[in-house]
């Protein structure tokens, strides 16, 4: 079964410094997809960045940018200039696609953003 | 807004009663989705609808839990007999049937507490 493992239960960054969360994952798939969501408190989660194990280029989006290195099953998140916008709980999520496309989450990882 | 709805927000009930909730997906998506997230954990797949056939039901799902899509449209998830430890956000997410968009967008859950 696939699994996804957040190890850092917390972060801490402080406003405009660069923070990257972990994520590892283990499939037997080849071809998946992997996403980091953001679940800001009591307010609903948003997807901040996604990216298919295809594609050998690392995703990017504005400030968030991903490292995916494949044969180690890690998908780490870069948070660029961090915002105090950006204080929630990140959760790395991982789809085979499938008939489904049913989501596996990890446990996340709460960032503070210190001023 | 014409994002995911949930209904209630919060919901507070007596063990051994049964209670029902409500997701509005986005219109024009026909795939929908539950989860439930338990205090500190990353949210877990509970059950799939593609319009309104009920294609995958996680083995969390106890007999107790029932989800139906009539139309294709709304979804319910109902509890009967409630447990303790059935007290969790419950989250609907809905998406296109286009392999090419694959983004679930999540609702704001409904909070359940069983006393």
């Amino acid at each position: 079964a696939q699994t996804v493992t957040q190890s850092q239960p917390e972060m801490s960054v402080q406003e405009a410094e660069t923070v990257t969360l972990s994520c590892t994952y283990d499939t037997s798939e080849s071809d998946y997809y992997l996403f980091w969501y953001k679940q800001p408190p009591s307010r609903q989660m948003i997807l901040v960045i996604r990216q298919e194990a295809y594609k050998q280029q690392n995703a990017t989006e504005n400030r968030f940018s991903v490292n995916f290195q494949k044969a180690a099953k890690s998908f780490s998140l870069k948070i660029s200039d961090s915002q105090l916008g950006d204080a929630a709980m990140y959760f790395c999520a991982y789809s085979n696609g499938g008939a489904t496309n049913k989501l596996i989450f990890g446990t996340g990882t709460l960032l503070a953003v210190q001023p | 807004d014409t994002g995911v709805s949930q209904d209630p927000r919060h919901k507070i009930t007596k063990r051994g009663q049964n209670v029902t909730f409500r997701c509005d997906p986005i219109s024009e998506h026909n795939r929908l989705y539950w989860y439930r997230q338990t205090l500190g954990q990353g949210p877990e797949f509970l059950t799939y609808f593609q319009n309104e056939a009920q294609l995958e039901k996680s083995r969390l799902l106890s007999d107790r839990f029932s989800a139906e899509r009539p139309k294709g449209s709304f979804s319910t998830l109902e509890i009967q007999r409630t447990e303790q430890g059935d007290s969790a956000m419950y989250l609907c997410a809905s998406s296109p049937n286009s392999p090419l968009d694959y983004e679930q967008y999540f609702g704001p859950g409904t909070r359940l507490t069983v006393t």
